[in-house]
């Protein structure tokens, strides 16, 4: 059964950074593209950061783009997510997820997720 | 705003069944993208539902169908039961953002 366990969130201050990790089980980590995707308070899903299964490639949407940077550790089974330069709108639950190929493929989708680490940007 | 539309909300007694929409454009769904949809029940993290428009994964009961007609995107569930109250959402990637985007969510209310 595949496990994906997040942790690293908690509450941090505008500008400030926070290391977000999820440690992977029940599947060949390093045999698959991984990515993030946040859901803020009462809102939406919004897809954050993937990475190809090497770590290799990497790709981010545009509101985190040059702050967030993600990275995995094949022989840790696990994913990061290094965010720097934190905002308010940075707010927001954070999953990891499992995407079902070793590249990164515009058709992807994602087809296990983690139970989520709040991540609380404030003053 | 969301780049994909769906409804807010929508709603069927038990039993029932109930369609949810998603609409997008010609830079996402438009393009030919696939579809994909999860269910994510209160307090719990998303489910994958349907991949590549109507493919369901082992486990998915056949009361959940995804449909694609042109640029018509659309998730079926027939025989409504209380344990399907949750919200949805679609996923596709749009090739002008260079991502993967979601709809807004529709919470599905079995009345």
């Amino acid at each position: 059964e595949v496990q994906l366990l997040e942790s690293g969130g908690g509450l941090v201050q505008p500008g400030g950074s926070l290391r977000l990790s999820c440690a992977a089980s029940g599947f060949t980590f390093s045999s698959y593209a991984m990515s993030w995707v946040r859901q803020a308070p009462g809102e939406g899903l919004a897809w954050v950061s993937s990475i190809s299964s090497s770590g290799g490639s990497t790709y981010y949407a545009d509101s985190v783009k040059g702050r967030f940077t993600s990275s995995r550790d094949n022989s840790k089974n696990t994913l990061y997510l290094q965010m720097n330069s934190l905002r308010a709108e940075d707010t927001a639950v954070y999953y990891c997820a499992k995407t079902p190929t070793i590249a990164i493929l515009v058709g992807n989708w994602f087809d296990s997720w983690g139970q989520g680490t709040l991540v609380t940007v404030s003053s | 705003q969301s780049v994909l539309t769906q409804p807010p909300s929508v709603s069927g007694a038990p039993g029932q069944r109930v369609t949810i929409s998603c609409a997008g454009s010609s830079s996402n769904i438009g393009a030919g993208y696939d579809v994909h949809w999860y269910q994510q029940l209160p307090g719990t993290a998303p489910k994958l539902l349907i991949y590549g428009n109507i493919n369901r994964p082992s486990g998915v009961p056949d009361r959940f169908s995804g449909s694609k007609s042109g640029t018509s995107v659309s998730l079926a569930i027939t025989g409504l039961q209380a344990e399907d109250e949750a919200d949805y959402y679609c996923q596709s990637y749009d090739s002008r953002l260079t991502g993967w985007v979601f709809g807004g969510g529709t919470k599905l209310t079995v009345l």
